[in-house]
């Protein structure tokens, strides 16, 4: 069973350009969230997909940023007009809501994709 | 308000030995769920450890146990025989009520460095 995996892992881009990342969760696993850290943070929430429903939106996102998931598989987060303070790593992360384990529900993360704003 | 207290910005430790890293949190609820993440510097977040709040005995895996002490609202991570392979950014991460939940909040994270 493959890992969660996100593209790019990298992605330096100018102020006010736009840049999208994907992510791959684990197969079958129905929820499907993205985080954002920052340097010397943990990862904060930004959103979540349950299948290809967005349940909810953090207030850290903002009007630039928008998500989707459109058949209940990946997922892509684009950040539109970036900003230097956008400079950070997106996490994605999946989870099943039959987890059976003690945990249940636990998330599994990607390894992430980090973002420069210059 | 939720919130998760990791206190230490850095620990060291030398190889096989055991290092406690240490986890506060508050919250209101009865029902949440603790979890501790290891973050190398690849980035990727891996799950390690899960302590419920109704759980009695303090959680294990393999060398990872939690020192759960409710009253006081901690939970701290112990690794056992210490590996060069441990030393990386350590997670503590609450989710509150039952595993429907889906938001977690995390602490700034322990620095963890294992020396030879």
């Amino acid at each position: 069973d493959t890992g969660v995996s996100q593209n790019p892992r990298h992605k330096i881009t100018k102020r006010g350009q736009n840049v999208t990342f994907r992510c791959d969760p684990i197969s079958e696993h129905n929820r499907l969230y993205w985080y954002r850290q920052t340097l010397g943070q943990g990862p904060e929430f930004l959103t979540y997909f349950q299948n290809e429903a967005q349940l909810e939106k953090s207030r850290l996102l903002s009007d630039r940023f928008s998500a989707e998931r459109p058949k209940g598989s990946f997922s892509t987060l684009e950040i539109q007009r970036t900003e230097q303070g956008d400079s950070a790593m997106y996490l994605c992360a999946s989870s099943h809501t039959r987890d059976r384990s003690p945990a249940g529900n636990t998330i599994y993360f990607g390894e992430g994709s980090w973002l420069t704003v210059v | 308000a939720q919130k998760i207290t990791q206190t230490q910005p850095g620990m060291f430790v030398q190889e096989k030995e055991a290092v406690t890293l240490d986890c506060t949190y508050d919250t209101s609820d009865q029902s949440y769920g603790l979890f501790w993440y290891k973050q190398p510097s690849s980035g990727e977040m891996i799950f390690l450890i899960y302590q419920g709040s109704y759980d009695e005995q303090n959680a294990t895996e393999g060398r990872y146990s939690l020192n759960f002490q409710k009253a006081r609202k901690s939970a701290n991570l112990v690794i056992s025989a210490s590996q060069l392979g441990d030393s990386a950014m350590y997670f503590c991460a609450m989710r509150e009520g039952g595993s429907g939940t889906y938001k977690y909040i995390f602490g700034t994270g322990t620095r963890l460095k294992v020396l030879a």
